[in-house]
């Protein structure tokens, strides 16, 4: 069954260093997306990205947050410089054409800021 | 603006059945559900799109009543594999915003 896979599963890095979290959505998926978990808390909305542009982005994703779909398979999170609050899961997921379609998610990025 | 979800946590006893509220302060379209465990992603339960329609998903089913802009997941004769995090969505555009969560345990 098709997945959504990401990459690295676990990220560590220091207050002010850039990072890039990578997904491969579903390969014939046209929507993709990122969202955010602070340990224990919600999942919430940070960017959806269609047709190669960002169709809608929340408050959170200012920026310092930045994604990028460079060849036809990887989408990527850049967050530009990291923050203690910036620590976090940080998921992809990918929906096919259709506005009411489930999104796959993928397992996650794990990201820890020193 | 977020869904709320009711109850904020709950305990069952295997066998036991369970109600999860969802409801939202501007019109509803449709309504997601999906389940997160520990240390996982939230996997997809099923989607509602209109009023008062209800869906299924093995002992798991959910009613959306458009107008109350309500949805209610029902869990009958809870089994442990149950036991997570159930999120409810709402779609706008092109995004689902997720409730914060109704934490369920299912024990022995």
């Amino acid at each position: 069954e098709p997945e959504v896979t990401q990459t690295p599963s676990h990220q560590v890095t220091q207050m002010g260093q850039e990072v890039i979290l990578r997904c491969v959505p579903i390969s014939n998926h046209l929507y993709f997306y990122w969202y955010r978990q602070i340990l224990g808390q919600k999942v919430e909305f940070l960017v959806s990205f269609y047709n190669n542009e960002i169709s809608e982005k929340s408050e959170i994703f200012d920026d310092q947050f930045s994604v990028e779909r460079p060849d036809g398979s990887n989408f990527t999170l850049k967050i530009r410089s990291t923050k203690l609050e910036d620590s976090a899961m940080y998921f992809c997921a990918s929906k096919a054409s259709g506005t009411y379609n489930e999104q796959f998610f993928g397992p996650g990025t794990r990201l820890t800021v020193l | 603006q977020q869904p709320v979800q009711s109850p904020q946590a709950v305990i069952l006893r295997e066998g036991e059945d369970a109600v999860i509220n969802c409801s939202s302060s501007k019109a509803l379209y449709s309504v997601h559900w999906y389940r997160q465990k520990h240390g996982e992603a939230p996997v997809f339960l099923m989607i509602l799109l209109k009023g008062g329609e209800q869906k299924g998903h093995d002992k798991i089913s959910a009613s959306f009543n458009e107008k109350k802009q309500q949805s209610s997941l029902y869990l009958t004769a809870s089994q442990l594999s149950y036991s997570g995090t159930y999120f409810c969505g709402t779609q706008r555009d092109d995004k689902v915003i997720f409730g914060p969560g109704t934490s369920l345990s299912v024990i022995p």
